[in-house]
């Protein structure tokens, strides 16, 4: 069965960097294509963008350009969140899911980051 | 940026009653939407993409409706698992947004 399964929480201090993974299986890995979504504390979800997973190609929404970067292992069907410089603001749960017609199919089942000096 | 405003924010409904949660978008996004639930400590789950059509597994007493700038879903006879956060989402245009959710809650 399809499956995304993401790294586990972290805790890091503001100024550090976190990479978040996203490991797919049960499907083409390069069919799809992977987002990223955020959710703070007691709030909504948040679009950040996503990465074309055929060709490597990643899309930031507003907000999330510059500390965000999105890649790609195909080797291993994994897909990578890296935030640099982290703020207490970016403490969030960060979700990866796939998408093939459009809508969101497939959700990883969250990495908290925590960011507290 | 097409903006997604759900309505109400919060839905309190008994066990058994009938739930119906709205959306609207700021402009036309044709039947591109789906409806997500999510619970407390989850990851959202699909329930409802092209406005209208079911994802696998999930129970027909969930439907979808609407096109262009207002969509429902409607929860025909709400069980004890369907309290939950429901998340409308545009899937027609770049950036895809959500909207903010609506809470349904034990009456």
């Amino acid at each position: 069965q399809v499956q995304l399964v993401q790294s586990g929480s972290e805790l890091k201090k503001p100024g550090a960097s976190v990479k978040v993974s996203c490991e797919a299986s049960g499907y083409s890995f390069t069919m799809y294509a992977m987002h990223w979504v955020r959710q703070a504390p007691g709030q909504g979800l948040e679009w950040m963008g996503w990465i074309n997973t055929n060709t490597g190609n990643p899309t930031y929404a507003q907000g999330f350009t510059g500390r965000y970067v999105f890649s790609l292992d195909t080797s291993v069907r994994t897909a990578y969140l890296h935030i640099s410089s982290l703020k207490a603001e970016d403490t969030a749960v960060y979700y990866c899911a796939s998408d093939l017609y459009g809508h969101f199919e497939y959700w990883g089942q969250g990495t908290l980051v925590t960011v507290s000096s | 940026e097409i903006v997604m405003t759900q309505s109400p924010a919060t839905l309190s409904v008994s066990p058994g009653e009938r739930a119906t949660l709205s959306c609207r978008a700021s402009q036309s996004i044709n039947s591109d939407l789906a409806w997500y639930q999510q619970k407390p400590g989850q990851a959202p789950r699909l329930l409802i993409y092209g406005a209208s059509t079911r994802a696998t597994g999930i129970p027909a007493r969930f439907s979808g409706s609407g096109s262009g700038t207002e969509f429902t879903l409607t929860i025909s006879s709400l069980q004890s698992e369907d309290f939950a956060v429901y998340y409308c989402q545009q899937v027609n245009n770049w950036p895809r947004t959500f909207g903010q959710g609506t809470k349904v809650e034990i009456k």
